[in-house]
């Protein structure tokens, strides 16, 4: 089972609605961010969150941490946010490994196409 | 702030020979540098971790001796796929945790391989 699901796979919406995409995780996580990858491959930090609610332009991400359950939302969407979302989250690493003791576990992401 | 700068961003090579591939922090000093790889339609997956003047921490199943990860400033990572072969053929992707950035990370732009 994969550390980090993310709901739905595949989202198709019309310009200018709301668009919710969801993840889940099942270990204790010192922070969850979402990601923003473009066709070309290119990642984008959105959102970094330990608890709470983050909201940057039309960007709203929320996480519940004693549900273990994080959602991006995309107000007002645009055919411009057509990418995949991507939630990941940090994971302790092995105490020995030196450097940073955090590394990023992904979840398979959502493709999200907003049509004109 | 916390820009890192991949090159190349595509690159074809014959099979046998050795790519490498350059992420440079420009703005920030990069303790730590994850090195990912992501095939089509799949999750970022961790191949290694560098640390600026040590040796790599590579993940199960990442050969070591064919990828070669040097890290050997605090500004510049490199990593060489050595006799390349079709299977290799991959997007491979730079991270750097940013600086009291409490957790977040910046990524490179993408490195998208063919071997021939």
């Amino acid at each position: 089972k994969n550390e980090v699901e993310q709901s739905p796979q595949n989202l198709t919406a019309q310009e200018g609605e709301f668009i919710t995409i969801n993840c889940s995780y099942s270990v204790g996580i010192s922070a969850l961010h979402w990601l923003q990858q473009h066709p070309g491959g290119g990642i984008v930090s959105l959102f970094m969150l330990s608890s709470g609610k983050k909201k940057h332009g039309r960007l709203i991400a929320t996480i519940n941490i004693q549900e273990k359950h994080s959602s991006l939302h995309i107000t007002a969407s645009h055919p411009r946010d057509s990418a995949v979302y991507i939630c990941a989250v940090n994971l302790p690493l092995h105490l020995d490994s030196g450097g940073s003791n955090y590394k990023l576990t992904f979840g398979k992401g959502t493709l999200l196409t907003v049509n004109p | 702030g916390a820009v890192v700068s991949q090159h190349p961003s595509w690159v074809i090579c014959k099979s046998g020979t050795s790519v490498k591939i350059e992420c440079r922090s420009l703005d920030f000093q990069a303790t730590t540098m994850f090195w990912y790889r992501q095939f089509p339609k799949q999750s970022l997956m961790l191949m290694a971790t560098s640390n600026e003047g040590s040796k790599a921490t590579y993940e199960q199943g990442v050969e070591k001796d064919k990828f070669l990860i040097n890290h050997a400033s605090l500004t510049l990572s490199t990593l060489t796929v050595t006799s390349a072969h079709p299977e290799d053929s991959s997007f491979y992707i730079c991270s750097a945790s940013i600086p009291r950035g409490n957790y977040g990370y910046t990524f490179g732009s993408g490195t998208r391989l063919t071997v021939v």
